[in-house]
């Protein structure tokens, strides 16, 4: 079993959808998580970092789940703009990758 | 702000040849990582260093060697290429290991033939 595993889509919506991406981790001590979005053929930049509680930043939420030992990422209202590939990111002693959901928005 | 730069951004070697990706950054990091990004498995850490002088070994590292005599800079080193390293390497940075994000570079597309 992979220690982070998402998705890889792709996932394919139009503009103004709503979209969700979960991601599991296996390390049950793991203590740091965080969204980051990679283009084509560029570098991963960090989207958010992942709370306890859930975080919103505009349009973008995180969430946590320790318990079931997942995260998630909605994004409302989609942009041409958000397409990207949306990797997700686990702290246990390293930093450990999902391989990424990719995501599509159309006109 | 440069960041995380790269250098160089693409290379062709041939099978045992030898080579070295630079990275450097301005941001006065301690924590410096050198990832290999390939298709369908996600960046996987093959050395990383905590501080200047010191290098570890991460995820995938055969094949590879770094060095980090100044903390700014964090060498990538291909003694003997071979085509399973042909991939996109990625170098990063960030104040501590993991409870703070990294900082990538732009990458370095490296092919084998």
């Amino acid at each position: 079993r992979k220690e982070v595993e998402q998705d890889p889509g792709p996932f394919n919506v139009p503009e103004g959808a709503t979209v969700a991406f979960n991601c599991t981790y296996s390390n049950s001590a793991s203590q740091s998580f965080f969204w980051y979005r990679q283009d084509c053929r560029k570098e991963p930049k960090l989207l958010m970092s992942v709370y306890s509680s859930g975080n919103e930043d505009g349009r973008f939420t995180a969430q946590l789940n320790r318990a079931s030992q997942y995260i998630s990422l909605l994004i409302r209202d989609s942009k041409l703009s958000d397409s990207a590939t949306y990797l997700c990111v686990v702290n246990e002693n390293d930093m450990r990758f999902g391989a990424g959901t990719r995501l599509t928005v159309k006109p | 702000n440069a960041g995380v730069t790269q250098t160089p951004k693409f290379r062709v070697l041939k099978t045992g040849q030898s080579m070295t990706l630079l990275c450097a950054q301005d941001m006065n990091h301690e924590y410096m990582y050198w990832y290999r990004q390939d298709p369908g498995m996600g960046l996987r850490l093959i050395h990383y260093s905590v501080g200047e002088g010191t290098t570890a070994k991460g995820e995938v590292p055969d094949g590879y060697n770094v060095s980090r005599l100044k903390k700014q800079n964090f060498l990538l080193g291909l003694e003997s290429a071979a085509p399973s390293q042909t991939s996109v390497y990625f170098c990063a940075s960030s104040w501590s290991n993991g409870r703070q994000p990294q900082h990538f570079g732009d990458g370095t597309r490296l092919s084998i033939l």
